[in-house]
């Protein structure tokens, strides 16, 4: 089955513990996103990555890092610099842009709810 | 800035009835249009999408929606829901690299 995977679906940490969320893609899409949701704010996005070995920051990118080695792989990295960790973190890919794509839909993985205390 | 706003929150409705989440957006270019939905423990999934062509457009599962231009609008419509489409119903944008989401509207469907 072609789809995103995240793991694990819940994790839990100690504030000033960096975490680092997975999400693997097997759609061969060039393009790869990092969203949180809370409620009644939707989804925010954190970083982006067109294209292999290449990424930019979203909207609320402070406190994360993430890394594109792999097409197939897009890993977020929380750290202790992130003043409000914890909530429902999501990872999509889509055809890029780049290719010249109409329609650039996402396709979205299950989440990671990460708990911080 | 690049906006997405959904007029309600939460919808409570009876099996049956008709259903509209508006949805409007602000971005200065050509977009695309697309409603997402979150069913409980389920993935998010595309609902349906424009880009060109016929402004109104139909989804999955009846629902369908349409591209009013003139008022930055892509409401979102039923004829008669369901229990089951009780679920969390996403607006966004895509100009270009980034989609922008709305906050989202929670809809509740009355047996």
């Amino acid at each position: 089955d072609g789809g995103i995977t995240q793991s694990p679906k819940y994790l839990f940490r100690k504030e000033g513990q960096n975490v680092t969320l997975s999400c693997e893609q097997n759609l061969n899409h060039d393009a790869m996103y990092w969203y949180r949701q809370d409620p009644g704010q939707g989804l925010r996005l954190i970083y982006y990555s067109q294209i292999v070995n290449d990424f930019q920051k979203g909207d609320i990118a402070e406190g994360y890092s993430v890394s594109r080695e792999k097409k197939e792989s897009f890993p977020l990295t929380v750290t202790s610099a992130q003043k409000n960790p914890t909530a429902f973190y999501l990872c999509a890919s889509s055809i890029s842009p780049l290719a010249g794509a109409h329609s650039y839909e996402q396709y979205f993985g299950p989440g990671t709810r990460l708990t911080v205390t | 800035a690049q906006s997405v706003s959904q007029h309600n929150h939460h919808v409570i409705l009876s099996e049956a009835a008709s259903l509209e989440l508006g949805c409007n957006y602000s971005y200065g270019g050509t977009v695309n249009l697309f409603w997402y939905v979150q069913y409980p423990g389920q993935h998010l999934q595309l609902l349906l999408k424009y880009f060109s062509g016929d402004p109104l457009v139909k989804g999955i599962k009846g629902f369908e929606a349409e591209f009013i231009k003139s008022k930055f609008s892509f409401n979102l419509r039923k004829p008669s829901v369901q229990w089951s489409d009780t679920a969390e119903y996403f607006c966004a944008v895509n100009g270009g690299f980034k989609t922008i989401f709305g906050a989202g509207t929670r809809l509740f469907v009355k047996a």
